[in-house]
């Protein structure tokens, strides 16, 4: 799996859109970025994922980078339920059969 | 929609006591993953299950065992406990298949070993 590197902190303000970096300089041609979130000691949650497309669902976006060495998880408009700890993790899928490994992600607050 | 149930939410044990954390899923999933969380820390895999009959060691087994009872269910099991277990554990599952399937989690359970 490649290592990623994540700001340990950020703070967004309520209803604007949070922005959440990740790098993952070494990144190989068949390994995916993963996106999950912790919220106050939950189980984590998927959020999306991606594979070299900027991706979109009804939580979020992700935007990889060109050359894949790093990409951005974004919350358009923010809320306060969106404070949590957001997991970006890379690896090469096997579906079905994940053993994902989570680091220690970035603590987003959002801000009232 | 219960998902990922886990059971107990908190328990202490005494140091060498025995425990089985019990898990259990109602989506129809193939694989079944037990993690471990410290304070401040990430998740760690301890063991999965890829599907009913099978399962192989994660990042960190040592001084735990489980159990793929049947489909449903996937248990965890602590033999002499050690203070250095103190930890919540998640339970999680996903499907196979041919796309990615997001796992599921649990709520934790929160294991204190005196």
């Amino acid at each position: 799996d490649a290592k990623t590197t994540q700001p340990p902190s950020m703070d967004c303000a309520e209803g604007r859109a949070a922005n959440l970096p990740c790098n993952h300089s070494t990144i190989s041609g068949n390994e995916y970025v993963y996106w999950y979130r912790q919220i106050h000691s939950q189980g984590p949650q998927y959020i999306i994922h991606g594979l070299k497309n900027n991706e979109t669902n009804e939580m979020a976006s992700l935007i990889i980078t060109e050359d894949r060495k790093s990409s951005t998880l974004i919350l358009p408009h923010a809320t306060l339920r969106d404070t949590a700890v957001y997991y970006c993790i890379v690896r090469a899928p096997n579906f079905g059969n994940e053993k994902l490994t989570f680091g220690t992600g970035t603590r987003l607050t959002i801000i009232p | 929609n219960a998902g990922v149930t886990q059971t107990p939410k908190f328990q202490v044990l005494k140091t060498g006591q025995s425990m089985t954390l019990q898990c259990a899923q109602d989506m129809n999933h193939n694989s079944m993953y037990w993690y471990r969380q410290d304070p401040g820390m990430g998740l760690r895999l301890i063991y999965y299950s890829a599907s009913e009959g099978t399962t192989d060691k994660g990042e960190v087994p040592n001084g735990y065992n489980v159990s793929r009872l049947n489909k449903r269910e996937f248990s965890l099991r602590l033999e002499s406990a050690a203070p250095s277990q103190t930890s919540v554990y998640f339970c999680a599952s996903n499907s196979g298949g041919a796309a990615y399937q997001p796992q599921h989690f649990g709520d934790g359970t929160r294991l204190s070993i005196l």
